[in-house]
């Protein structure tokens, strides 16, 4: 749904780098869900934040993976020195309340791919 | 164990004819709900259609519905009068508490299925 969105569309990063993606959810949802789609595979959950606070980071790799919502602006996704296995579709999802609702609508994706 | 299972890697039909996508879920929790989404080439992922656990009617979004057996625990989905703009990978899935104390919902993906809409 494009309520949901997420920059950039595409990002390439040299093994190493940090990539930094962007989700700025629907107006007035203040719950900030984030996906990984690793290729010919469906997606896989990572972190559920709210406004300034990480709820459930379950699904996130122990390492270099990092995320935030902030009081003002998108939610961010960090990954530091990014790695080959790192190249994905990550995506988000936005929700007003805790509840992913009976529309639970994604944004339309960050591609990364490392070289 | 897997929680959402769809054992249809690829499937194949002809234009105007109706097709069935099969999922079947796995949960203890009485309360969940069902998704289906479409991800076309271009990568999106678009919302096709919801069941809740305690809806009473099979939910219908247009040409798709979605056939809910919740004693044998499957949530197929039917897409009438196929069209070449229905190609495309269709993920089913299921939201289900966190667990954790700080509450709140996921969304488990099955590993999709690849429709192809032939003439």
């Amino acid at each position: 749904n494009a309520g949901v969105m997420q920059n950039p569309r595409h990002l390439v990063r040299r093994r190493g780098q940090e990539a930094r993606l962007r989700c700025s959810p629907m107006k007035g949802h203040s719950h900030v869900y984030w996906y990984r789609q690793l290729p010919e595979e469906g997606l896989k959950f990572m972190v559920y934040l709210q406004k300034e606070n990480i709820i459930d980071e379950s699904g996130m790799p122990k390492e270099r993976f990092s995320a935030e919502f902030p009081k003002e602006g998108p939610s961010i996704l960090r990954i530091q020195q990014v790695v080959r296995g790192d190249s994905a579709a990550y995506f988000c999802a936005s929700s007003p309340l805790g509840r992913l609702n009976t529309e639970a609508f994604f944004g339309q994706g960050t591609r990364l791919t490392v070289v | 164990a897997q929680k959402i299972t769809q054992t249809q890697p690829g499937m194949f039909v002809q234009e105007k004819e109706a097709v069935t996508l099969d999922c079947t879920y796995d949960t203890s929790d009485p309360s969940y709900g069902l998704f289906w989404y479409k991800q076309p080439s271009s990568g999106e992922m678009i919302f096709l259609i919801y069941q809740g656990s305690y809806d009473q009617q099979n939910a219908t979004e247009g040409r798709y519905s979605l056939n809910f057996q919740k004693a044998r625990k499957s949530a197929n989905l039917v897409i009438s009068a196929s069209q070449l703009g229905d190609s495309a990978m269709y993920f089913c899935a299921m939201r289900e508490p966190l667990g954790g104390t700080g509450g709140g919902n996921k969304l488990t993906f099955g590993t999709g299925t690849q429709l192809k809409v032939e003439l």
